[in-house]
């Protein structure tokens, strides 16, 4: 019963490391995305896949990189943090992206809270 | 595109009252509508959502909202709280169509507090 699984869960970072948050899920799906969460903002799409090998940007991309070589894993890479990109990361899987046909339910991981000093 | 937007950021209300959650969207094309819950330092758990038919969909833990297409509302409401259901609600939509479905919008997200 794993679902979505986000690790590390907790994260400091100093401004220009790099560093990757992982993203794994077990329940086959095409579709996974990442999102930030800020106070006040909502969350924000900032990469997607629609399965792998095929990923695209969504509304805030700068600043991270992404790839989708296996079905299961949609890791996030941030090449050099700044403060700027410190915030609560979600990232969310469904069974297609092409509409909510029986069971295509859209789940989220437990997020990962990383700061950048 | 869409937009969403939550017309409270904070609503505090007494045990036992009813509360009402306002989300608002925009867009020019079909949507589907969503209600989210996030506890303190925890993931997002799905309340209720909209896709199509009956405008009033009802969800886990006693909630409810309706879909309001003339008006594009989708209201969450609870007809009487519980201490527990303090934490932060979100409202997101996304297309009805294509590739969309899980590149959801999300609003700004209303706190609710339940006070004794």
């Amino acid at each position: 019963n794993a679902g979505v699984t986000q690790t590390p869960k907790f994260q400091v970072l100093k401004t220009g490391q790099s560093m990757t948050l992982q993203c794994a899920q077990d329940m086959n799906h095409e579709y996974m995305s990442w999102y930030r969460q800020d106070p006040g903002m909502g969350l924000r799409l900032i990469h997607y896949s629609v399965g792998a090998g095929i990923t695209d940007q969504g509304e805030v991309p700068n600043g991270y990189n992404v790839s989708r070589s296996t079905t299961e894993d949609f890791p996030l890479r941030l090449l050099s943090a700044a403060p700027s990109q410190t915030s609560v990361y979600f990232c969310a899987s469904s069974r297609s992206a092409l509409g909510p046909s029986s069971g295509n339910t859209i789940y989220f991981g437990e997020g990962s809270w990383l700061t950048v000093v | 595109a869409q937009s969403v937007t939550q017309l409270d950021s904070q609503v505090p209300v007494f045990e036992e009252a009813p509360v009402e959650l306002r989300c608002n969207y925009s867009s020019s094309v079909s949507v589907y509508l969503f209600w989210y819950v996030q506890y303190p330092n925890q993931g997002l758990q799905l309340l209720l959502k909209y896709l199509s038919g009956s405008t009033l969909v009802k969800g886990i833990n006693g909630f409810e909202a309706e879909f309001n297409k003339s008006q594009t509302s989708f209201h969450l409401r609870k007809p009487s709280v519980h201490i527990s259901d303090t934490a932060e609600y979100f409202c997101a939509v996304s297309f009805a169509g294509g590739t969309s479905y899980g590149k959801l919008t999300f609003g700004q997200g209303t706190i609710l507090t339940v006070h004794p």
